[in-house]
């Protein structure tokens, strides 16, 4: 089964700084998507950003980008210029191409934004 | 308009209950999903449903029955509610099962069930 890990319960970062959020993943699969969601305190469950594993180059997404490291199974997440909206609880999840459409999620990292 | 919409979004009951969640999506979409969050947050798939097919069903205790009527709406059925129950229930669609962008599961708001 796949398990996905995050090992930062919580970030802190200043506003307009750059974050980097971690996630690592176990698989026996060569094909799977990656996704970053973000729960902000209204609960609703946004996505940020995915990545296809069979794709090299690394997703972005405005101020948003990954480090997708497939070899060390590793799918971090950078944030640059951090706002205040920003600050919010990240999953990262997995989803393997072949069992149906399950997403698997780490534990979360929550990110407080300083102003 | 609002894409995935979940009712009610607050539910405070008494154990031994039985209570619904509905969930209805006007995105178009086949397949539909319910998530369990937890007290610390952590996030686990119950079930999801392809056309009006059940596809996956996680090890959920039978008091859960989901039910889809139609390919945009999943209801969530519990009986004999639990204090363990207690949780924030997710309801998730795509367009597809597999494939591309089409996959990308989107959220509804949550429901926030409260056994007492």
């Amino acid at each position: 089964a796949q398990t996905v890990t995050q090992s930062q319960p919580e970030m802190s970062v200043q506003e307009a700084e750059t974050v980097t959020l971690s996630c690592t993943y176990d698989t026996s699969e060569s094909d799977y998507y990656l996704f970053w969601y973000k729960q902000p305190p209204s609960r609703q469950m946004i996505l940020v950003i995915r990545q296809e594993a069979y794709k090299q180059q690394n997703a972005t997404e405005n101020r948003f980008s990954v480090n997708f490291q497939k070899a060390a199974k590793s799918f971090s997440l950078k944030i640059s210029d951090s706002q205040l909206g920003d600050a919010a609880m990240y999953f990262c999840a997995y989803r393997s191409a072949q069992y149906g459409n399950k997403l698997v999620f780490g534990a979360g990292t929550i990110l407080r934004v300083k102003s | 308009d609002t894409a995935v919409s979940q009712t009610p979004k607050y539910l405070v009951t008494q154990m031994g209950n039985d209570k619904s969640i509905k969930c209805e999506q006007n995105l178009g979409h086949d397949t539909m999903y319910w998530y369990k969050q937890d007290s610390k947050k952590f996030l686990k798939i119950m079930f999801s449903y392809n056309n009006k097919e059940l596809i996956i069903n996680e090890t959920v205790p039978n008091r859960f029955s989901p039910k889809s009527p139609d390919k945009a709406h999943l209801n969530l059925h519990i009986n004999s509610l639990e204090l363990g129950d207690s949780a924030v229930y997710f309801c998730a669609s795509s367009q597809e099962i597999f494939g591309g962008y089409r996959d990308t599961q989107y959220f509804g708001p949550g429901t926030r069930l409260t056994v007492l």
